[in-house]
């Protein structure tokens, strides 16, 4: 089993659409989580980051934790064109800060 | 600007001809590192730095090196690339060993190195 697993898409959702990515990660004991925007060619930027259990909303951006369960999910609220990219989970599985990625689920916002 | 700067952007080299890709950022981090991200495979590390002349492998250091003799440069070193190693690579540095939860293993990316090994 990877320690986090996307699935890598792509997902297509309509313009003003929710779009939803999920996340799943092995180690019980991981301390924060992250997801990371990719345009295409481009470096990964942070949109979000999450500590506890329950939701934390951020604009149009939710992110969902639940530690139980052991996954992690983003919500964007009225998708754009411009939300088309690859969206990356990462986990900092244990002390120490090493983030691991997951491979990336591409969305694609359709006009 | 805080930022991380990584060159050369776009690279292309032969079998068994040495190179460095550098690394430098301005942002007092002492936690670096070097990831390089692959179709379907995600971002994997290669190496990373908690401070000067502190470095240890990540996931995949097989045929890379990395040295850290200043703060602010990380740079990598491909002895001898194969093919294997056409990648895109990036750098990243954070607040580590900072508060996790106040976002000191949140990572700041350079802009990216495409390598390509023929």
């Amino acid at each position: 089993q990877k320690e986090v697993e996307q699935n890598s898409g792509p997902l297509s959702v309509p313009e003003g659409a929710i779009a939803s990515l999920n996340c799943t990660y092995s180690d019980r004991g991981s301390q924060s989580f992250f997801w990371y925007r990719q345009y295409s060619g481009k470096s990964p930027e942070l949109i979000m980051s999450i500590y506890s259990n329950g939701d934390k909303e951020d604009g149009r951006f939710t992110a969902q934790l639940n530690k139980a369960s052991q996954y992690v999910s983003l919500l964007i609220r009225d998708s754009q064109p411009s939300d088309s990219a690859t969206y990356l989970c990462a986990v900092n599985p244990r002390q120490g800060g090493k983030l691991i990625f997951g491979q990336g689920t591409e969305l694609s916002v359709k006009p | 600007e805080a930022q991380v700067t990584q060159n050369p952007r776009y690279l292309i080299t032969v079998t068994g001809k040495k190179l460095t890709v550098t690394c430098s950022q301005n942002m007092n981090h002492e936690y670096m590192s070097w990831y390089r991200q692959d179709p379907g495979l995600g971002l994997r590390q290669i190496y990373y730095s908690m401070n000067v002349e502190v470095t240890d492998k990540g996931d995949v250091p097989e045929g890379y090196k990395v040295s850290r003799k200043e703060k602010r440069n990380f740079p990598l070193i491909l002895e001898s690339p194969s093919p294997n190693q056409t990648s895109l690579y990036f750098c990243a540095s954070s607040n580590l060993p900072g508060p996790i939860y106040s976002g000191a293993n949140v990572l700041t990316f350079g802009a990216g190195s495409r390598l390509t090994v023929l």
